[in-house]
């Protein structure tokens, strides 16, 4: 079946413009994860999802991040006023309930000039 | 917060050697996985551990769950040029509320030369 799917692949933003980064998930999976990667490091938690509820974003690193997902499928990242530290590679995950299981989607290259 | 030390950073191989990577933690986690990532693509699952002291395989690897559960190693046998790529580890505390987070260590780069 469809794996999870992100877009755009590739964001080029100019400081100070909002972003919106899209994940689709696996249908059916209920918990749904954004990590952020930057060049050379590994995944670092953002925020969590199981069905529509948010439930951890204790890894949004200001409150210009913000996530959504309202009808517990499609979820977006939205980033305001982007800076250039935002820049990396932006990943959604999702998995079935109470598994440890997560399948990656490709993720986004945000790149903030 | 959680760190996780992933060494060695690089490795460079001859086709058909062995390798071994392993991840250490200053907290204890309840599962390690480990991931293989792709230029350009996500990290995908290629062993995940529940226990401490276990030891599980697929394939050519192996993956081991340190008994002070805040260690796990990976072992490739007998690498292939496929095998080329960054494998991260990760830990993760419990399924709960949190269900499903993981603290990923940085990587190790694998070159594997014909």
């Amino acid at each position: 079946g469809a794996g999870v799917s992100q877009s755009p692949r590739y964001k080029v933003a100019k400081r100070g413009q909002d972003v919106a980064l899209r994940c689709d998930p696996i249908s059916g999976h209920v918990s749904l994860f954004w990590y952020q990667q930057a060049l050379g490091q590994g995944p670092e938690f953002l925020t969590y999802f199981q069905n529509e509820a948010q439930l951890d974003k204790s890894g949004l690193p200001s409150d210009r991040f913000f996530a959504e997902r309202p009808e517990g499928s499609v979820s977006t990242l939205k980033i305001q006023r982007t800076q250039q530290e935002d820049s990396a590679v932006y990943l959604c995950a999702s998995g079935p309930r109470g598994a440890y299981e997560q399948y990656f989607g490709p993720g986004t290259r945000l790149t903030v000039t | 917060g959680q760190q996780l030390n992933q060494s060695p950073q690089s490795m460079f191989i001859q086709e058909g050697e062995d390798v071994s990577m392993n991840c250490t933690s200053s907290s204890i986690f309840n599962t390690w996985l480990w991931y293989k990532q792709d230029p350009g693509e996500g990290p995908v699952l290629l062993i995940a551990l529940y226990k401490a002291g276990e030891l599980t395989s697929n394939g050519r690897l192996t993956a081991q769950f340190g008994i002070t559960r805040k260690d796990s190693f990976l072992n490739i046998s007998a690498s292939i040029p496929s095998d080329v790529g960054i494998y991260f580890c990760a830990g993760q505390l419990s399924l709960n509320t949190n269900a499903g987070k993981s603290t990923f260590g940085d990587g190790t780069t694998l070159t594997v030369k014909p």
